[in-house]
């Protein structure tokens, strides 16, 4: 069964910290790497897209890294705010069976002003 | 582009009605998903469709149903709805190069 763990299931820092989640998965047919974050009550939002033939994406304050030969991705935060306050999943595509998405459990992120 | 719109937005059912759970894309995606998500836990897959007129089950479809008669349109079908079905439910469409583009939601609570 394919798995995909998130560590810390939740975290709280204070405004202005940089901050690394971590994306851990079993699966070795996971060739995309893909992050998302989710307000409460709403829907998801694409944040990074690694694909296999890349070891990291950057968007912003965001950057987001992938090692497959470790099974592990990061999202690392610079300079948190309290707007990044959310939920961030991550997810492995596997490139059979439809591309689907195999999600970890999430992140809750507190950033306290 | 609107991306990938859901209607209804909320949704109360009674033990054993039915409802179809609407899902459009405009960005010509062969790759369409439904998914659900129960509170304070991940997504799960129910049904998903590599294109037109060609279904498949994911994780967990009992009690679900699902067509692809167009390119745009991915409805998913609630046969005798059970209170083990309220959550809320998702649908997506995926580009290989940009991932997988979700929808806004559907809360459905059956009563």
């Amino acid at each position: 069964k394919q798995e995909v763990t998130q560590i810390p299931a939740a975290l709280s820092v204070p405004e202005g910290e940089n901050l690394v989640l971590n994306c851990s998965f079993t699966d070795s047919a996971i060739y995309n790497l893909q992050w998302f974050r989710q307000d409460p009550g709403k829907g998801l939002t694409s944040l990074l897209l690694i694909q296999s033939s890349q070891r990291e994406q950057t968007s912003g304050r965001l950057n987001a890294s992938l090692d497959k030969s470790s099974g592990r991705s990061t999202l690392y935060i610079a300079a948190s705010q309290p707007g990044d306050s959310a939920t961030y999943l991550c997810a492995g595509q596997r490139r059979n069976a439809g591309n689907m998405l195999t999600f970890g459990g999430g992140t809750r992120l507190m950033v306290k002003p | 582009n609107a991306g990938v719109t859901q209607t209804p937005k909320f949704r109360i059912l009674k033990i054993g009605q039915s409802m179809t759970l609407q899902c459009t894309q405009d960005m010509n995606h062969n790759y369409m998903y439904w998914y659900r998500q129960d509170p304070g836990m991940g997504l799960k897959l129910i049904y998903y469709s590599v294109g037109a007129g060609i279904t498949d089950k994911g994780e967990v479809p009992n009690g679900y149903n699902v067509s692809r008669s167009t390119t745009e349109d991915f409805p998913l079908r609630l046969e005798l709805a059970a209170p083990s079905q309220t959550s809320v439910y998702f649908c997506a469409s995926s580009s290989l190069s940009y991932g997988q583009f979700f929808g806004p939601g559907t809360r459905l609570t059956v009563l």
